[in-house]
């Protein structure tokens, strides 16, 4: 499995726009980009994922660029509620399949 | 909405004690997972399950074991629970977690 480098924290106010990037160098053409949202004491939740190019939720837009070995989550316009950990991860697209979590991003929102 | 759901939120049990900690998804995935999450050490992947009756081993298997009889239910049992399986689990149903059963070991 592909292994996933991130930054270990990051700031930033109210309103702005965070980009959080992972390279994963080592990803397998089969491998999917996903990217999970946790807070404290609950389970992950699932964001967004893509394969390639750029792929837009109601929540976030993930970036990819064409030799996939990095990806971008974009947050536009954060508030104090996406204040949380966000993990980047790459896997075969199944159904989720063995997805390994590695230390992710811990994201301040702040006033 | 899918909802995968893990029977207790908080659990305590002694050490010895074989503990079962049940995880139901109603979303019809064959996929299904096992992880704890410790302060530090991140979610570790424990066991996980690509159908019924099937299990494989993850990255943290000792001490655990699992149950897979129907497509539905994936179960985590801790044969004789010891201190150092107090932890948060966490079940996965494709790519829904469910919220978590925080376990603490005496």
């Amino acid at each position: 499995l592909a292994k996933t480098t991130q930054p270990i924290s990051m700031d930033s106010y109210e309103g702005q726009e965070v980009n959080i990037t992972c390279s994963h160098n080592n990803i397998a053409t089969n491998d999917y980009i996903t990217w999970y949202q946790q807070f404290p004491s609950q389970g992950p939740r699932f964001i967004i994922q893509g394969y390639k190019t750029k792929v837009t939720n109601e929540v976030a837009s993930l970036f990819i660029p064409a030799d996939r070995k990095s990806s971008t989550l974009s947050l536009p316009r954060v508030s104090l509620s996406d204040t949380a950990v966000y993990y980047c991860l790459v896997g075969i697209y199944n159904q989720g399949g063995k997805l390994i979590f590695g230390q992710g991003t811990e994201l301040s929102v702040k006033p | 909405d899918v909802k995968v759901t893990q029977s207790s939120r908080y659990l305590v049990k002694r050490t010895g004690e074989k503990v079962f900690l049940e995880c139901v998804q109603d979303m019809d995935h064959e996929n299904m997972f096992w992880y704890r999450q410790d302060p530090g050490l991140g979610l570790r992947l424990i066991y996980f399950s690509y159908d019924v009756k099937m299990k494989e081993k993850g990255d943290i298997p000792e001490g655990y074991s699992v149950s897979r009889e129907k497509k539905e239910r994936f179960s985590l049992i801790l044969e004789s629970a010891s201190t150092n399986q107090t932890s948060m689990y966490l079940c996965r149903g494709g790519y829904t977690f469910g919220s978590g059963t925080r376990l603490t070991v005496v």
